[in-house]
């Protein structure tokens, strides 16, 4: 009973560090996303993927790339770190017939 | 541009007692709705989705609305537990791909033993 599954669940960044926030999901959905949380901010889509091969920018895409790597998997990548992208990352991805959203457990990224 | 409103941002109520929250949005043509849990520290968890042609969904104690005219949903708990303590999100699909969807900032629910 997996869903969508993130890694790794925290992380300590230097500012300029690069990493990659991996995700999966075993639904066999088309559509994945990635948002972040902050307080006060609500949930903010960074990247979407409707299916396996294309990529489109959310509403805070900058400092961010992303990989639709096959069906299952979608990858979002800091390739240098900065303190403002300190937040909780979700990956999230969703039912094609439905349009319900299924999240994973999220990842705490701090940037120091 | 879609906005979604939950009023109140904090709610404190004691055991057993049934209540509402309530989900508000801008624009009334939607593709559905959603609500979520999110526990501190924890993902969302999907809680009901209502698509755009249904009035009401139930979940065990849990019952959500959606009056698409007057871009209102409520969502009822009856009988609630310690255990319902947590913020409570609603989500608005407007349509248009991931970007048609837009996020109330939750209402933070605890529930007094």
């Amino acid at each position: 009973n997996a869903g969508v599954t993130q890694t790794p669940k925290f992380q300590v960044l230097k500012t300029g560090q690069s990493m990659t926030l991996q995700c999966a999901q075993d639904m066999n959905h088309n559509s994945m996303y990635w948002y972040r949380q902050d307080p006060g901010m609500g949930l903010r889509l960074i990247y979407y993927s409707a299916s396996e091969g294309t990529t489109d920018k959310g509403e805070v895409p900058n400092g961010y790339n992303v990989s639709r790597l096959n069906k299952r998997e979608f990858s979002l990548r800091l390739e240098s770190a900065a303190p403002s992208q300190t937040s909780v990352y979700f990956c999230a991805s969703s039912a094609d017939n439905t349009g319900e959203l299924f999240f994973g457990e999220g990842s705490r990224l701090t940037v120091l | 541009k879609q906005e979604v409103t939950q009023i109140p941002a904090a709610l404190s109520v004691p055991e057993g007692e049934n209540l509402v929250l309530n989900c508000s949005f801008t624009d009334s043509a939607i593709y559905n709705l959603q609500w979520f849990r999110q526990d501190p520290g924890k993902g969302l968890t999907s809680l009901l989705l209502i698509q755009s042609s249904q009035r009401e969904q139930t979940s065990g104690r849990l019952n959500a609305s959606l009056d698409k005219s007057s871009g209102r949903s409520t969502l009822y708990i009856a009988a609630s537990q310690p255990g319902d303590s947590a913020t409570y999100l609603c989500a608005v699909h407007s349509g248009g791909g991931a970007d048609g969807l837009t996020f109330g900032k939750g209402t933070h629910l605890i529930i007094q033993p």
